[in-house]
């Protein structure tokens, strides 16, 4: 069964620092990954997406994410992080066998930003 | 386009009673998939629909049930609520199912049961 870790539940950075959010799954094969960011009271928002190709992929909002195979991660990246930043990040990890879309997420990595 | 639309935004029930809530999906996407998030457990998998049919399913307890409609509008039912059932549930609609193909989100219902 595929599962997702979010080792952080809570991280504070300043602003202008830069950020590391870290993903690790397990699944037998090369799953498809999600990083969302959802503000409080509204739904998710997709930040970026892996699905092959290029390991380092950008998102939107300045974010990258980087897919390590031999580490199973999929760690969320900004160099300067804005205080419009703050919210709650969720990785996901998507089985694309059997034409099924079956989503595991991570329980989530609150960000709070202080000036 | 509009976004994907979830009524209501927030609902009051009592134990025992049963609560149906509705998710309209961006125009064209025929996928559905419904999640349950506490502060506990995180964001669950309910389950997903795509042209009516119910395709993938996770580890709830058939109190909770679903359907879509021909104009991909879902419903999600639960019945004989709990205590526990307290959460946001949120809905994503997707072009067609699968994993490779990105997931818009609702903004949830927030439902309390007392």
């Amino acid at each position: 069964a595929q599962s997702v870790t979010q080792p952080d539940i809570h991280i504070t950075v300043s602003e202008g620092a830069s950020l590391e959010l870290r993903c690790n799954y397990s699944y037998g094969a090369t799953p498809y990954l999600f990083w969302y960011v959802q503000s409080p009271g509204q739904g998710l928002q997709l930040l970026l997406k892996y699905f092959s190709g290029d390991t380092l992929v950008q998102g939107i909002k300045g974010f990258e994410a980087e897919f390590k195979r031999s580490q199973s991660s999929f760690n969320l990246r900004k160099p300067s992080v804005h205080w419009s930043d703050a919210a709650e990040y969720f990785c996901a990890v998507v089985s694309p066998s059997g034409g099924y879309q079956k989503v595991t997420f991570g329980i989530g990595t609150k960000l709070q930003v202080i000036p | 386009k509009a976004g994907v639309t979830q009524t209501p935004r927030y609902l009051i029930k009592t134990r025992g009673q049963q609560v149906t809530l509705s998710c309209s999906p961006i125009s064209g996407h025929r996928s559905v998939s419904w999640y349950q998030q506490t502060p506990g457990q995180g964001l669950q998998f309910l389950f997903e629909y795509f042209s009516e049919t119910q395709r993938n399913k996770g580890n709830f307890p058939g109190r909770f049930s679903g359907r879509q409609f021909s104009n991909s509008r879902s419903e999600m039912n639960v019945s004989t609520l709990e205590l526990g059932d307290s959460a946001l549930y949120l809905c994503a609609s997707s072009p067609a199912t699968g994993g490779n193909t990105e997931a818009f989100f609702g903004q949830g219902t927030r439902l309390t049961v007392v």
